[in-house]
């Protein structure tokens, strides 16, 4: 069946970079999308970026300048790095996997927390 | 960017009554609209896609209709484990955008 799971350090420090793993199963990366929505406590969800099944990349333009998305199909595993993280940036990350739709996901993984602070 | 505007913030409602929760869209996105449910603690699950297809497994209660900019979601005869934060999110055009959510509680 399909999953997602994302794992990486769940505190980070003042303008250090962030890097998360989304790890896939039941879906080949080549076919399928894979996005990272976030949503910070309490609060509502923000579209990040995707990698698609092609390699292409699209990021929120918010973000562009501090994100980036890549993978490894043979592993399965998508990654996210994004650096110069502030405490806004205190959140749940989630992995998604985007239907044939298009930006609609039918897939999450469990999300991971992720809090910035000293 | 489009903004994407639902009401209400919050409901509260009783077992068996059925609910509409709305969302705006700030320009057409001809119907290229989903609703996902948020259960406490939990990831969103798709619910629509398509403003009114039913995703596998998401129960007959639940319905979207809209066209345009306005869109809603209905759920009729309410259960206990509807409970939950409920989101639009257009896919239209990119940044996909999401709603600001609708909390629903039971009365």
């Amino acid at each position: 069946q399909v999953q997602l799971k994302e794992s990486g350090p769940g505190l980070v420090q003042p303008s250090q970079t962030l890097s998360l793993t989304c790890t896939v199963s039941g879906f080949s990366l080549t076919d399928y999308s894979v996005h990272w929505v976030r949503q910070p406590p309490g609060k509502g969800l923000e579209w990040m970026g995707g990698i698609w099944g092609n390699g292409n990349t699209n990021y929120n333009s918010a973000l562009k300048s501090r994100l980036s998305i890549c993978r490894d199909t043979s592993k399965s595993l998508v990654f996210l790095k994004m650096n110069s993280l502030q405490t806004e940036d205190t959140a749940i990350y989630y992995c998604t996997r985007d239907s044939n739709y298009g930006y609609t996901y039918d897939y999450w993984g469990q999300g991971v927390m992720v809090t910035v602070s000293s | 960017d489009i903004q994407m505007t639902q009401s209400p913030a919050s409901l509260s409602a009783s077992l068996g009554e059925t609910v509409t929760i709305e969302c705006l869209a700030s320009e057409d996105i001809y119907s290229n609209l989903a609703w996902y449910q948020q259960k406490p603690g939990k990831s969103p699950q798709l619910l629509i896609y398509y403003a009114n297809s039913l995703n596998d497994g998401v129960p007959s209660r639940f319905s979207g209709s809209g066209s345009g900019t306005q869109y809603s979601l209905k759920i009729n005869s309410l259960q206990s484990e509807d409970v939950s934060i409920y989101f639009c999110q257009q896919n239209y055009d990119s940044p996909p955008t999401f709603g600001g959510g609708t909390k629903l509680e039971l009365k």
